[in-house]
């Protein structure tokens, strides 16, 4: 079993949408949680950490359940600038990436 | 967050050199990682680069085809060595800062072609 599966997608969704992407872990005893952007042919960068209060920052919402073992992140009011590979990272003595879930805004 | 630069950014080389890639981050950092990217698909870790001493290597990667050094806090280079076509990949150098949060930020990446 992988240590971190995502839903590949791709999603494709109209400007202004709201979107959510899951992300399910497979070590209960991870310690964190990022959600990382990637954009085309440039590198990963630090979307949010995840906390397990869950988080908010603008548009973009993070939620950790420990008990199902999954992360999400939800994109409101989604902008063509959002278009992107949204990896999800888990850190349990080592960093796991997802294999990352394609986000296209379609104007 | 840490700055991190990589050069080169790309190269072409021909089976059986090598070709070093070096990573500078803009401060002292805790760790410093490794990454192959193919395209299309997620990372893997190659390597954790272990400050004075040898890198801590993952299943499937071998010190004598990806040397590793990393001689102070925000310095590290890696090595592929005697290349072939399969080693065309993203190689990406990452760091976690000083600040105690687990926290990665990437390098621009080095895009390799062997021929």
């Amino acid at each position: 079993r992988k240590e971190v599966e995502q839903d590949p997608g791709p999603f494709n969704v109209p400007e202004g949408a709201t979107v959510a992407f899951n992300c399910t872990y497979s070590n209960s005893a991870s310690q964190s949680f990022f959600w990382y952007r990637q954009d085309c042919r440039k590198e990963p960068k630090l979307l949010m950490s995840v906390y397990s209060s869950g988080n908010e920052d603008g548009r973009f919402t993070a939620q950790l359940n420990r008990a199902s073992q999954y992360i999400s992140l939800l994109i409101r009011d989604s902008k063509l600038s959002d278009s992107a590979t949204y990896l999800c990272v888990v850190n349990s003595n080592q960093f796991y990436f997802g294999t990352g879930t394609s986000l296209t805004v379609i104007p | 967050s840490a700055v991190i630069s990589q050069k080169p950014s790309r190269d072409i080389c021909q089976r059986g050199t090598s070709l070093t890639i070096q990573c500078q981050v803009d401060s002292q950092v805790t760790m410093m990682f490794w990454y192959r990217q193919q395209p299309g698909q997620s990372l893997t870790l190659i390597a954790t680069a272990n400050q004075g001493s040898e890198a801590t290597y993952e299943s499937g990667f071998v010190i004598d085809k990806f040397p590793i050094s990393r001689p102070n806090l925000t310095f590290s280079t890696l090595t592929v060595s005697n290349m072939s076509p399969e080693d065309s990949s993203i190689y990406l150098c990452s760091a976690i800062g000083l600040a105690g949060v687990y926290e990665q930020y990437f390098g621009p990446g080095t895009r390799l072609t062997v021929t």
